[in-house]
């Protein structure tokens, strides 16, 4: 069955550093996504992207985050200068139809 | 607003039980209605999905109901085992000219004892 993936699964890096998190969306997917959540608190909606844009960003979604479709498979997200608070795991998912589908996550950890 | 409340907040059953977890919300223009699993450190995974016009749903020991007219659902399990440990999420989307919001609960998580 068709899953969705992303890499790396944990990133520890310091803060004021830029991550870059990985994601390959199920492939015959067009619409793409990215969440949040920190320890022990519900998931959060970051951004939504089709067709080769942004369709919607939250509030969390600032001006140090952006996001990417570099190719035909990957779908990045990038932090430019992360911060303690930015400690969370971060997941992507797809869709085609009305439901998403989620990848495993990346637990991202800022010293 | 858009909301999901989801109770209880925490459970604890013993194996071979069954048990209920709840969720309401006021989510409008109403789409759909999943229920997850989330393993510990994992990504959510898809239990079921619920449109308007569907009252339960089923998958292995998993029921889902949806009373559109309370705006209320329910997870059934049945005969538990300990894998099922995990916390459960229920997410609404609301649906506007094919641009799909998805309001998350902050779901139940649920420990099932040996």
């Amino acid at each position: 069955e068709p899953e969705v993936t992303q890499t790396p699964s944990h990133q520890v890096t310091q803060m004021g550093q830029e991550v870059i998190l990985r994601c390959v969306p199920i492939s015959n997917h067009l619409y793409f996504y990215w969440y949040r959540q920190i320890l022990g608190q519900k998931v959060e909606f970051l951004v939504s992207f089709y067709n080769n844009e942004i369709s919607e960003k939250s509030e969390i979604f600032d001006d140090q985050f952006s996001v990417e479709r570099p190719d035909g498979s990957n779908f990045t997200l990038k932090i430019r200068s992360t911060k303690l608070e930015d400690s969370a795991m971060y997941f992507c998912a797809s869709r085609d139809g009305p439901g998403q589908f989620f990848g495993p996550g990346t637990r991202l950890t800022v010293l | 607003k858009n909301q999901v409340e989801q109770s209880p907040q925490s459970l604890i059953i013993l194996e071979g039980k069954n048990c209920t977890l709840q969720c309401n919300y006021t989510v409008s223009p109403f789409s759909n209605l999943r229920w997850y699993k989330q393993d510990t450190g994992r990504g959510p995974v898809s239990l079921t999905i619920m449109t308007f016009s569907e009252n339960t749903k089923s998958n292995g020991r998993y029921t889902a109901t949806l009373d559109a007219d309370t705006k209320q659902s329910s997870l059934h399990i049945t005969a538990s085992q300990l894998s099922d440990s995990a916390s459960y999420i229920c997410v609404v989307s609301a649906s506007t000219s094919g641009t799909y919001k998805y309001i998350f609960g902050t779901g139940t998580r649920l420990k099932v004892l040996a």
